[in-house]
């Protein structure tokens, strides 16, 4: 039983494409978020929602839009893809005082 | 925002030594959390310390917060080649969780 699944794992596309990557979480947490690891590994927030609602929007290019229909789900879609949009990106969940539960990754290749 | 520093950056150590990471903070931390990963997988979560002077410790995994609550270490005794991967500090403000950078860890046998 996955807590946190991202899917896909990983996704090769090619400059100017839109893809979404999907998270889902079971474990009954309000807060859902979505981080960019870049290749050096340092992890920066992205996004963050409170029971479907934007609650941390970091400085990120508007091609990036977090979707989140019910608070179990945060999507992410990106429009337009640029190849420095290359990074694995975590989805993440939280209650309020408690530990961070991280999604598996999804690595994304722009070609 | 958050500002998390954590030393050293890479480390290798030989099998059965023993090796200290420290992460330290801008700022008094009201949580902070060690995680490890491995790569092509996601982050495992190691130990929160949320008290001044606290310390916690997982089979051969122990990490300590100072009083003053900004920074902490974890310090691994008699390495093993599981050990290795990368080890990754993150606090907590408020709603939001901010990461260090992250210390590569080798192991050689």
């Amino acid at each position: 039983d996955t807590a946190v699944s991202q899917t896909p794992k990983y996704l090769v596309t090619q400059m100017g494409n839109d893809k979404s990557i999907k998270c889902e979480q079971n474990l009954g947490h309000d807060t859902m978020y979505w981080y960019k690891q870049d290749s050096k590994k340092f992890l920066k927030i992205m996004f963050s929602y409170n029971n479907k609602e934007l609650i941390i929007n970091e400085t990120v290019p508007n091609r990036f839009s977090p979707k989140s229909p019910d608070k179990a789900h945060l999507n992410l879609h990106i429009n337009s893809l640029e190849l420095g949009d290359s990074a694995v990106y975590f989805c993440a969940s939280s209650l309020p005082g408690l530990g961070y539960t991280f999604g598996s990754g999804t690595r994304l290749t722009v070609v | 925002s958050q500002e998390l520093e954590q030393s050293p950056q890479s480390l290798i150590v030989q099998e059965g030594k023993n090796l200290t990471i420290n992460c330290t903070s801008s700022k008094t931390l009201y949580g902070l959390y060690w995680y490890k990963q491995k790569y092509g997988e996601g982050l495992i979560f190691l130990m929160m310390l949320q008290k001044g002077g606290e310390e916690k410790s997982h089979e051969k995994i122990t990490a300590k917060l100072d009083e003053k609550k900004q920074q902490s270490s974890l310090h691994i005794t008699a390495s093993q080649p599981s050990h290795a991967g990368i080890y990754l500090c993150g606090a907590v403000p408020v709603n939001d969780m901010r990461f260090g950078a992250g210390t590569r860890l080798t192991v050689k046998p």
